[in-house]
């Protein structure tokens, strides 16, 4: 159980373009989804916080026109990078948090297999 | 706000050899604590938590930590690694009032034979 889904798992682009990024949780479903960032060799950096029927949260200096995460129902969240750039270039990770199967209120995070973005 | 660190950034092991990867947290709040395994260009897979209870949790693939609340520790423990352990590992916490995931700056463990 407990498994999330990310689509596609790379892509190529050109400069100025937008790309659709797909997360789905397959065997559960998830309220809140997060949105991560991780550039080689680093840790994972936490970009917004997806809640399923309302506006997405950012995290201070990601810009919230560039990245779109729509989160239109309990199983599926959407980020769209508008107008990249080479800059943009990254391994885009999103995890779902399974909320109605944990014991108390605590909601586990499960994480996505990821998406290499290339930006040409 | 809590931070995390993961005391060594690379170890390096012999195979059926024990390793143990080294985590501090800081936080003025109870946490919750997690270690997670990711092998290369793929997500983040969970090794095991601790959310509450015992303070020795017992995690996939033959994985252990400690919890030790007093010095704000979660070690990660194996008593013989395989090469297919061969991986980056992150320790992450979250307050229990926000579950937001804090990671540390990862743990790339090399197995050799």
């Amino acid at each position: 159980g407990a498994v999330v889904s990310q689509h596609p798992s790379w892509v190529i682009c050109k400069s100025g373009t937008s790309v659709k990024i797909e997360c789905r949780s397959l065997d559960f479903q998830a309220t809140t989804m997060f949105w991560y960032r991780q550039f080689p060799k680093q840790s994972l950096m936490l970009m917004a916080t997806s809640n399923e029927g309302s506006k997405a949260t950012y995290e201070q200096g990601v810009e919230k026109d560039k990245f779109l995460i729509n989160h239109a129902s309990l199983t599926l969240s959407t980020l769209t990078v508008t107008s990249a750039h080479p800059e943009d270039s990254s391994f885009y990770i999103c995890s779902a948090r399974d909320l109605f199967s944990e014991t108390g209120s605590f909601g586990t995070q499960y994480f996505g297999p990821g998406t290499r973005l290339t930006v040409l | 706000a809590q931070s995390v660190t993961q005391l060594d950034s690379q170890v390096p092991v012999f195979e059926e050899a024990p390793v143990e990867l080294r985590c501090n947290y800081s936080s003025s709040v109870s946490v919750y604590l997690f270690w997670y395994v990711q092998y290369p260009n793929q997500g983040l897979q969970l090794l095991l938590k601790y959310l509450s209870g015992s303070t020795l949790v017992k995690g996939i693939n033959g994985f252990e930590a400690e919890f030790n609340k007093s010095q704000t520790s979660f070690h990660l423990r194996k008593p013989s690694v395989h090469i297919s352990d061969t991986a980056e590992y992150f320790c992450a916490v979250s307050d229990r009032n926000d579950y937001k995931l804090s990671f540390g700056a990862g743990t790339t463990v090399t197995v050799r034979a």
